[in-house]
């Protein structure tokens, strides 16, 4: 099966501040990559699909990049409502799987 | 609206099976495999298994393989999922989702405990 490695795991940050999250694939899988993000007690919510497509309704903030085996998941500007686990998640093979999470606080 | 609504939470002993249901609504239901996801307390989600709701075809994770069963019924647009020989590290939340670009839809998610 093809892993997902994400990093960091974790990652402190402020309102207003610019972060990036990658997630590593252990082989190439072509842009057939999806981003979520979660809120305690919620189900995920699709954020960014084929690697780099914003999903509608989601906030122009949020940007995807990558194909082959590296992705990141990159908001241009915290917004308090952005603090959640993040999930790098592929299908390329019928093996899907995810990455480990990346969990957002705020600093 | 396209819904998918789970069963309610359930308590378990280890050994025992547990099957959820995951009823679908708004959309036609053999246009998109279901898939199942499983995340245990504080912990990531992981990848289960899928249906297609068409055919009844199945595909599992390796980690499931031999203790899960996905079907389909056609008849109620009802998916579900049976987990058996259950531990107590299968004590999880389980989501039905379509997991499909551009028709991406969750259900609510059912706590499954397993305790003696």
């Amino acid at each position: 099966a093809i892993q997902l490695t994400q990093s960091p795991s974790s990652l402190s940050a402020s309102v207003g501040d610019r972060v990036t999250i990658t997630c590593r694939a252990s082989q190439g899988i072509s842009s057939a990559l999806a981003w979520y993000q979660q809120k305690p007690g919620k189900a995920p919510k699709l954020l960014i699909y084929d690697a780099s497509s914003l999903e509608s309704g989601v906030p122009s903030r949020f940007s995807g990049s990558g194909s082959g085996t590296d992705f990141t998941l990159t908001i241009s500007s915290l917004q308090p409502e952005d603090f959640a686990t993040y999930y790098c998640h592929q299908f390329d093979s019928y093996n899907y799987t995810f990455g480990q999470g990346t969990k957002l606080e705020i600093k | 609206e396209v819904q998918l609504v789970q069963s309610g939470a359930e308590v378990k002993k280890p050994g025992t099976t547990v099957k959820i249901s995951c009823k679908v609504s708004g959309y036609t239901f053999t246009d998109y495999y279901i898939h199942w996801v499983q995340q245990a307390p504080g912990k990531g989600l992981e990848w289960m298994g899928l249906v297609d709701p068409e055919d009844g075809e199945t595909i599992y994770a390796e980690k499931f393989q031999g203790r899960v069963t996905i079907t389909a019924d056609t008849s109620t647009d009802t998916a579900y999922m049976e987990l058996s020989s259950l531990r107590s590290e299968d004590t999880a939340v389980y989501y039905c989702a379509t997991l499909t670009t551009g028709f991406d839809y969750w259900g609510q998610g059912t706590l499954v405990t397993v305790s003696s």
